[in-house]
Protein backbone atom coordinates (compact mmCIF):
# COMPACT_ATOMS: atom_id res chain seq x y z
CA UNK A 1 0.00 0.00 0.00
CA UNK A 2 0.79 3.61 -0.27
CA UNK A 3 2.51 3.92 -3.28
CA UNK A 4 2.50 6.88 -5.32
CA UNK A 5 3.54 7.16 -9.22
CA UNK A 6 4.92 10.79 -11.04
CA UNK A 7 4.07 10.97 -14.67
CA UNK A 8 6.44 12.00 -16.63
CA UNK A 9 8.97 10.25 -15.30
CA UNK A 10 11.50 11.89 -17.90
CA UNK A 11 10.44 15.35 -19.75
CA UNK A 12 13.11 17.19 -22.47
CA UNK A 13 11.92 20.22 -23.60
CA UNK A 14 12.74 23.59 -25.25
CA UNK A 15 13.19 27.02 -23.53
CA UNK A 16 10.78 29.12 -23.26
CA UNK A 17 7.59 26.32 -22.88
CA UNK A 18 5.65 24.89 -20.07
CA UNK A 19 5.82 21.43 -18.55
CA UNK A 20 3.50 19.56 -16.60
CA UNK A 21 4.30 16.73 -14.01
CA UNK A 22 1.71 14.74 -12.04
CA UNK A 23 1.87 12.82 -9.18
CA UNK A 24 -1.05 10.50 -7.84
CA UNK A 25 -1.61 8.73 -4.90
CA UNK A 26 -2.57 5.27 -5.92
CA UNK A 27 -4.52 3.59 -3.15
CA UNK A 28 -5.06 6.03 -0.51
CA UNK A 29 -6.17 9.87 -0.47
CA UNK A 30 -3.94 12.64 0.35
CA UNK A 31 -5.18 15.61 1.61
CA UNK A 32 -1.54 17.06 1.33
CA UNK A 33 1.53 16.42 -1.43
CA UNK A 34 4.51 17.76 -1.31
CA UNK A 35 6.96 18.99 -3.91
CA UNK A 36 10.62 19.00 -4.20
CA UNK A 37 13.47 19.68 -5.99
CA UNK A 38 16.80 17.79 -6.08
CA UNK A 39 19.58 18.85 -7.38
CA UNK A 40 22.67 16.10 -8.26
CA UNK A 41 24.04 14.76 -5.31
CA UNK A 42 21.86 17.21 -3.21
CA UNK A 43 19.34 16.61 -0.82
CA UNK A 44 15.54 17.07 -0.91
CA UNK A 45 14.37 20.61 -1.09
CA UNK A 46 10.77 21.11 -0.09
CA UNK A 47 9.30 23.86 -3.01
CA UNK A 48 5.95 23.80 -2.20
CA UNK A 49 3.14 21.93 0.12
CA UNK A 50 0.19 20.98 -2.32
CA UNK A 51 -3.07 21.01 -0.46
CA UNK A 52 -6.43 19.30 -1.93
CA UNK A 53 -9.07 22.41 -2.55
CA UNK A 54 -6.99 25.18 -1.60
CA UNK A 55 -4.13 27.09 -2.51
CA UNK A 56 -0.51 25.49 -2.56
CA UNK A 57 2.16 26.71 0.54
CA UNK A 58 5.25 27.95 -1.09
CA UNK A 59 8.76 28.04 0.86
CA UNK A 60 10.70 30.91 0.67
CA UNK A 61 12.49 31.39 -2.39
CA UNK A 62 10.25 29.46 -4.56
CA UNK A 63 8.24 31.35 -7.28
CA UNK A 64 4.91 30.51 -7.69
CA UNK A 65 4.48 32.52 -10.53
CA UNK A 66 6.74 30.17 -11.96
CA UNK A 67 5.81 27.16 -10.38
CA UNK A 68 2.09 26.09 -10.80
CA UNK A 69 0.48 23.97 -8.23
CA UNK A 70 -3.22 22.23 -8.34
CA UNK A 71 -4.68 20.03 -6.54
CA UNK A 72 -7.77 19.71 -7.98
CA UNK A 73 -8.98 15.68 -5.64
CA UNK A 74 -7.57 13.46 -3.08
CA UNK A 75 -5.40 11.75 -5.25
CA UNK A 76 -3.46 14.17 -8.03
CA UNK A 77 -1.47 16.89 -7.12
CA UNK A 78 0.19 18.68 -10.37
CA UNK A 79 2.94 20.99 -10.94
CA UNK A 80 3.68 22.64 -14.26
CA UNK A 81 6.76 24.69 -14.63
CA UNK A 82 5.90 27.86 -16.68
CA UNK A 83 8.22 29.18 -18.96
CA UNK A 84 10.90 26.80 -18.63
CA UNK A 85 14.45 27.70 -18.87
CA UNK A 86 17.82 25.90 -18.40
CA UNK A 87 18.52 26.48 -15.00
CA UNK A 88 14.88 24.50 -14.04
CA UNK A 89 16.34 21.45 -15.43
CA UNK A 90 16.39 19.56 -12.49
CA UNK A 91 14.59 16.11 -10.99
CA UNK A 92 11.52 16.77 -9.43
CA UNK A 93 9.81 14.52 -6.55
CA UNK A 94 6.12 14.50 -5.02
CA UNK A 95 5.44 12.89 -2.06
CA UNK A 96 1.83 12.19 -0.39
CA UNK A 97 1.33 11.89 3.15
CA UNK A 98 -1.22 9.84 4.50
CA UNK A 99 -2.21 9.99 7.83
CA UNK A 100 -4.50 7.54 8.48
CA UNK A 101 -4.79 3.54 8.12
CA UNK A 102 -1.62 1.31 9.19
CA UNK A 103 1.04 3.22 6.78
CA UNK A 104 1.11 6.59 7.91
CA UNK A 105 3.72 9.22 6.74
CA UNK A 106 4.97 10.45 3.60
CA UNK A 107 5.04 8.38 0.44
CA UNK A 108 7.25 9.62 -2.25
CA UNK A 109 6.97 9.22 -6.18
CA UNK A 110 9.64 8.31 -8.16
CA UNK A 111 10.65 11.32 -9.22
CA UNK A 112 10.60 13.25 -12.71
CA UNK A 113 14.19 14.41 -14.71
CA UNK A 114 13.16 17.82 -16.40
CA UNK A 115 16.02 18.92 -18.63
CA UNK A 116 15.11 22.14 -20.81
CA UNK A 117 16.98 22.92 -23.75
CA UNK B 1 15.52 26.91 13.69
CA UNK B 2 14.36 23.64 13.04
CA UNK B 3 17.60 21.58 11.36
CA UNK B 4 18.56 18.65 10.67
CA UNK B 5 22.89 17.43 9.89
CA UNK B 6 24.56 15.03 8.70
CA UNK B 7 27.80 15.90 8.80
CA UNK B 8 29.21 12.74 6.67
CA UNK B 9 28.79 12.80 2.83
CA UNK B 10 29.98 9.64 2.53
CA UNK B 11 30.24 6.93 4.84
CA UNK B 12 32.33 3.76 3.25
CA UNK B 13 32.51 0.06 5.42
CA UNK B 14 33.94 -3.13 4.78
CA UNK B 15 31.10 -5.74 4.56
CA UNK B 16 30.40 -7.33 8.25
CA UNK B 17 31.45 -4.26 9.91
CA UNK B 18 29.14 -1.91 12.06
CA UNK B 19 27.85 1.10 10.31
CA UNK B 20 27.10 4.05 11.95
CA UNK B 21 25.63 7.10 10.27
CA UNK B 22 25.31 10.18 12.15
CA UNK B 23 22.12 13.03 12.83
CA UNK B 24 21.87 15.60 14.50
CA UNK B 25 19.05 18.24 14.98
CA UNK B 26 18.28 21.23 16.11
CA UNK B 27 14.70 21.48 17.49
CA UNK B 28 12.06 22.93 20.27
CA UNK B 29 10.37 19.85 21.56
CA UNK B 30 9.39 16.77 21.61
CA UNK B 31 10.86 15.63 17.91
CA UNK B 32 9.92 12.95 15.89
CA UNK B 33 12.85 11.88 13.45
CA UNK B 34 12.69 9.87 10.66
CA UNK B 35 15.48 7.88 8.20
CA UNK B 36 14.93 7.54 4.57
CA UNK B 37 16.62 5.42 2.09
CA UNK B 38 16.93 6.26 -1.51
CA UNK B 39 18.62 3.05 -3.03
CA UNK B 40 20.26 3.34 -6.58
CA UNK B 41 17.68 4.23 -9.26
CA UNK B 42 14.89 3.80 -7.01
CA UNK B 43 12.56 6.05 -4.83
CA UNK B 44 13.27 7.31 -1.52
CA UNK B 45 11.27 5.50 1.10
CA UNK B 46 11.08 5.09 5.04
CA UNK B 47 13.32 3.12 6.57
CA UNK B 48 12.44 4.26 9.99
CA UNK B 49 11.03 6.29 12.61
CA UNK B 50 11.78 6.89 16.10
CA UNK B 51 8.64 6.69 17.99
CA UNK B 52 7.83 3.09 16.20
CA UNK B 53 11.37 1.43 18.34
CA UNK B 54 11.18 -0.66 15.27
CA UNK B 55 14.76 -2.59 13.60
CA UNK B 56 13.91 -2.36 9.68
CA UNK B 57 16.79 -4.71 7.53
CA UNK B 58 18.88 -4.79 10.82
CA UNK B 59 19.07 -0.64 10.93
CA UNK B 60 18.05 0.82 14.27
CA UNK B 61 17.95 4.41 15.56
CA UNK B 62 17.90 5.97 18.98
CA UNK B 63 16.53 9.30 19.86
CA UNK B 64 19.47 10.45 22.27
CA UNK B 65 17.56 14.31 23.68
CA UNK B 66 20.79 14.90 25.57
CA UNK B 67 23.02 15.09 22.36
CA UNK B 68 20.36 15.91 19.92
CA UNK B 69 20.86 12.96 17.88
CA UNK B 70 19.45 9.92 15.86
CA UNK B 71 22.26 8.17 14.34
CA UNK B 72 21.48 4.98 12.57
CA UNK B 73 23.18 1.92 13.08
CA UNK B 74 23.71 -1.64 12.02
CA UNK B 75 26.10 -3.80 13.53
CA UNK B 76 26.90 -6.06 10.57
CA UNK B 77 26.76 -4.07 7.05
CA UNK B 78 25.63 -5.96 4.15
CA UNK B 79 26.41 -4.98 0.33
CA UNK B 80 22.91 -3.88 0.00
CA UNK B 81 22.84 -1.69 2.28
CA UNK B 82 24.90 0.75 -0.20
CA UNK B 83 22.27 3.73 -0.97
CA UNK B 84 21.86 7.35 0.23
CA UNK B 85 20.48 7.64 3.82
CA UNK B 86 18.42 10.92 4.71
CA UNK B 87 17.73 11.85 8.11
CA UNK B 88 14.57 14.09 8.41
CA UNK B 89 12.69 15.98 10.81
CA UNK B 90 9.00 17.12 11.18
CA UNK B 91 8.56 21.29 10.36
CA UNK B 92 6.32 23.64 9.84
CA UNK B 93 3.49 22.13 11.05
CA UNK B 94 1.43 20.46 8.39
CA UNK B 95 3.32 17.47 8.21
CA UNK B 96 6.09 18.55 6.47
CA UNK B 97 9.70 17.14 6.44
CA UNK B 98 13.39 18.69 6.46
CA UNK B 99 15.80 16.27 5.24
CA UNK B 100 19.42 16.20 6.45
CA UNK B 101 22.00 16.93 3.28
CA UNK B 102 22.20 13.19 3.22
CA UNK B 103 25.19 10.45 3.77
CA UNK B 104 26.38 8.20 0.88
CA UNK B 105 26.49 4.67 2.28
CA UNK B 106 29.12 2.32 0.42
CA UNK B 107 29.79 -0.99 2.23
CA UNK B 108 32.49 -2.71 0.17
CA UNK B 109 33.59 -6.15 0.28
Amino acid sequence: GAVVSQHPSRVICKSGTSVKIECRSLDFQATTMFWYRQFPKQSLMLMATSNEGSKATYEQGVEKDKFLINHASLTLSTLTVTSAHPEDSSFYICSAFSGTGTTQGQFFGPGTRLTVL
Amino acid sequence: AQRVTQPEKLLSVFKGAPVELKCNYSYSGSPELFWYVQYSRQRLQLLLRHISRESIKGFTADLNKGETSFHLKKPFAQEEDSAMYYCALPTGGGNKLTFGTGTQLKVEL
